[in-house]
């Protein structure tokens, strides 16, 4: 079974307001990613994470932001969401090859 | 940078055939995966593949790693209904600048019962 959860896994919020995606994992995995989905399309790579207070962009630029204070845990930050956000965002983790996905968090910024 | 070209983009096949996908890369490659993605979940590893030419088999589905590096395909015998989802290649270069896997755009299967 899959040790990595990201929460809430569907979100419907207005314009403007700030949202946390939560995203833990209890396996002791030092990398950590968030990528971004739209439907039935391809995984877009965001942000990334190799440890504790350490945090890297990834391929798709991204107004997100993200922290890594512990290393289980690794959350993505919008300070003002736009209906151009309106995505699925994906979490993952891993110690040598494979990556373990968390199952996503629907947004729609409305 | 590191591209993985994947194909076909999607498939609707009749349940019960098999099933054939591959991706391509012009860089070598040190790990070759597979994944599976059903609607609305993340996704999840089915085969991992680790050395030049290795093939292996998980259920009805077999992948191999090809000579070249370069390649690796997917096959999934005797299709039916829940194969339906976006299966996705991935590969992992130790050398990369990012040491991350390079995703390829996914194979979309749809089953026809």
């Amino acid at each position: 079974e899959a040790d990595i959860y990201q929460t809430p896994r569907y979100l419907v919020i207005g314009t403007g307001k700030k949202i946390t995606l939560e995203c833990s994992q209890t396996m002791g995995h030092d990398k950590m990613y968030w990528y971004q989905q739209d439907p039935g399309m391809e995984l877009h790579l965001i942000h990334y994470s190799y440890g504790v207070n350490s945090t890297e962009k990834g391929d798709l630029s991204s107004e997100s932001t993200v922290s890594r204070i512990r290393t289980e845990h690794f959350p993505l930050t919008l300070e003002s969401a736009r209906p151009s956000h309106t995505s699925q965002y994906l979490c993952a983790s891993s110690a040598t090859f494979g990556y373990t996905f968390g199952s996503g968090t629907r947004l729609t910024v409305v | 940078g590191q591209q993985l070209n994947q194909s076909p983009q999607s498939m609707f096949i009749q349940e019960g055939e098999d099933v054939s996908m591959n991706c391509t890369s012009s860089s070598i490659f040190n790990t070759w995966l597979w994944y599976k993605q059903d609607p609305g979940e993340g996704p999840v590893l089915l085969i991992a593949l680790y050395k030049a030419g290795e093939l292996t088999s998980n259920g009805r589905l077999t992948a191999q790693f090809g000579i070249t590096r370069k390649d690796s395909f997917l096959n999934i015998s005797a299709s039916i209904p829940s194969d339906v989802g976006i299966y996705f290649c991935a590969g992992l270069n130790y050398g990369g600048s990012q040491g991350n896997l390079i995703f390829g755009k996914g194979t979309k299967l749809s089953v026809k019962p």
